[in-house]
């Protein structure tokens, strides 16, 4: 089956870290880029991070920069995003996303 | 950094009408990288356009996307029930960047 599955979301106090993980499945991973959405509660559609097939270029929303990682290994077909100093502002739903391929999320919680 | 700007926020409008949406770039698109999603409660954005005018697979002919350069549109010819959602329009391109517009709800007057 075709799938992105997200995992490793949670509730975590300001400050702490969290590291997101995205299993791909049904299609040829190491043929696409990959990014990270995520969607606060009630609110629209937010670009954190993307990566390209062989991670030869990486790119950060403003938002993240700095604090946020994002990697990828294709041996295991699988995405990642490792989320440092995270802030209250950080809390969402996180999507795992390639174009027409998108999973259900995996919430974070940033609160104390 | 392309900024797009979406219009309206809302749309009220009846089953069988016809919804036309916007989307404007705050500079060109190139190669008409843009694309329109649908998002519905509770589940995850669905692509319905990319390349500016070309439907995903299984997206219905009742649902079109038009423009080029900074000004995009995204019609739905006849609104079935299933189609009042939100709908984001998107650009990307060759660098692993994207960019939302801030969404159009599509409500039931």
């Amino acid at each position: 089956e075709v799938q992105l599955v997200e995992s490793g979301g949670g509730l975590v106090q300001p400050g702490r870290s969290l590291r997101l993980s995205c299993a791909a499945s049904g299609f040829t991973f190491d043929d696409y880029a990959m990014h990270w959405v995520r969607q606060a509660p009630g609110k629209g559609l937010e670009w954190v991070s993307g990566i390209s097939w062989n991670s030869g270029s990486i790119g950060y929303a403003d938002s993240v920069k700095g604090r946020f990682t994002i990697s990828r290994d294709n041996a295991k077909n699988s995405l990642y995003l490792q989320m440092n100093s995270l802030r209250a502002e950080d809390t969402a739903l996180y999507y795992c996303a390639k174009d027409d391929l998108w999973g259900q999320g995996t919430l974070v919680t940033v609160s104390s | 950094e392309i900024v797009l700007t979406q219009s309206p926020g809302t749309l009220s409008l009846s089953p069988g009408e016809r919804a036309t949406l916007s989307c404007r770039a705050s500079q060109s698109v190139s190669s008409s990288y843009l694309a329109w999603y649908q998002q519905k409660p509770g589940q995850a954005p669905r692509l319905l356009i990319y390349g500016a005018s070309s439907r995903a697979t299984g997206i219905p002919d009742r649902f079109s996307g038009s423009g080029s350069g900074t000004d995009f549109t995204l019609t739905i010819s006849r609104l079935e029930p299933e189609d009042f959602a939100v709908y984001y329009c998107q650009q990307y391109g060759s660098s692993p960047r994207w960019t939302f517009g801030q969404g159009t709800k599509v409500e039931i007057k």
